[in-house]
């Protein structure tokens, strides 16, 4: 198994441009999820998904959107990129229903606004 | 709402000695699960050790308890014989168990163990 992969690892985006990070689980987990780090912080819930076609905001939504159109993708979308949305970014996902559902973390992607 | 509080931004231990991250939070729920995550200076977040709220007995995994006092909303993991390896940032995260696909993290406390 792979695990929980993302793409891609870094990348640098001007204020304004839009851009897509991927994240792809192999385990067949119900649940995935978005967060968000910032220096020294812990991590902030974006949106997150309970199964394919349902997904949900989490504690910082804004600017960003989420589509589960399969039970292996969560692709999160940056509508239109600003300096505040510079941060390393989580994807997660775990079963629901097997205790005890610990989320599976991908390696993070490092954005950088500018 | 949840809430995590980790009020610890820093902790240091003398290496093979025990030390004691604290967790609390607060929730309305009555049925939720308690974890810790470890996140060293490479990034990846790595799952220690899981609390549900109706578990009588305290978690144990290898050197990592947790100190569960569901009364006082306290969630505290316990370290025992630190390594130079365990130097990284702690997290305690919870997630109700009625919308189990909704976490809270705690901001987190970083731990350096001294030779």
């Amino acid at each position: 198994n792979a695990g929980v992969t993302q793409t891609p690892k870094f990348q640098v985006l001007k204020t304004g441009q839009s851009m897509t990070l991927q994240c792809a689980q192999d385990m067949n987990h119900e649940y995935m999820s978005w967060y968000r780090q910032d220096p020294g912080m812990g991590l902030r819930l974006i949106h997150y998904s309970v199964g394919a076609g349902i997904t949900d905001q989490g504690e910082v939504p804004n600017g960003y959107n989420v589509s589960r159109s399969t039970t292996e993708d969560f692709p999160l979308r940056l509508l239109s990129a600003a300096p505040s949305q510079t941060s390393v970014y989580f994807c997660a996902s775990s079963y629901s229903f097997i205790s005890p559902n610990e989320q599976f973390f991908g390696p993070g992607t490092r954005l950088t606004v500018l | 709402a949840q809430k995590i509080t980790q009020t610890q931004p820093g902790m240091f231990v003398q290496e093979k000695e025990a030390v004691t991250l604290d967790c609390t939070y607060d929730t309305s729920d009555q049925s939720y699960g308690l974890f810790w995550y470890k996140q060293p200076s490479s990034g990846e977040m790595i799952f220690l050790i899981y609390q549900g709220s109706y578990d009588e007995q305290n978690a144990t995994e290898g050197r990592y308890s947790l100190n569960f006092q569901k009364a006082r909303k306290s969630a505290n993991l316990v370290i025992s014989a630190s390594q130079l390896g365990d130097s990284a940032m702690y997290f305690c995260a919870m997630r109700s168990d009625t919308n189990a696909g909704k976490s809270t993290f705690g901001d987190g406390t970083t731990l350096t163990v001294k030779p």
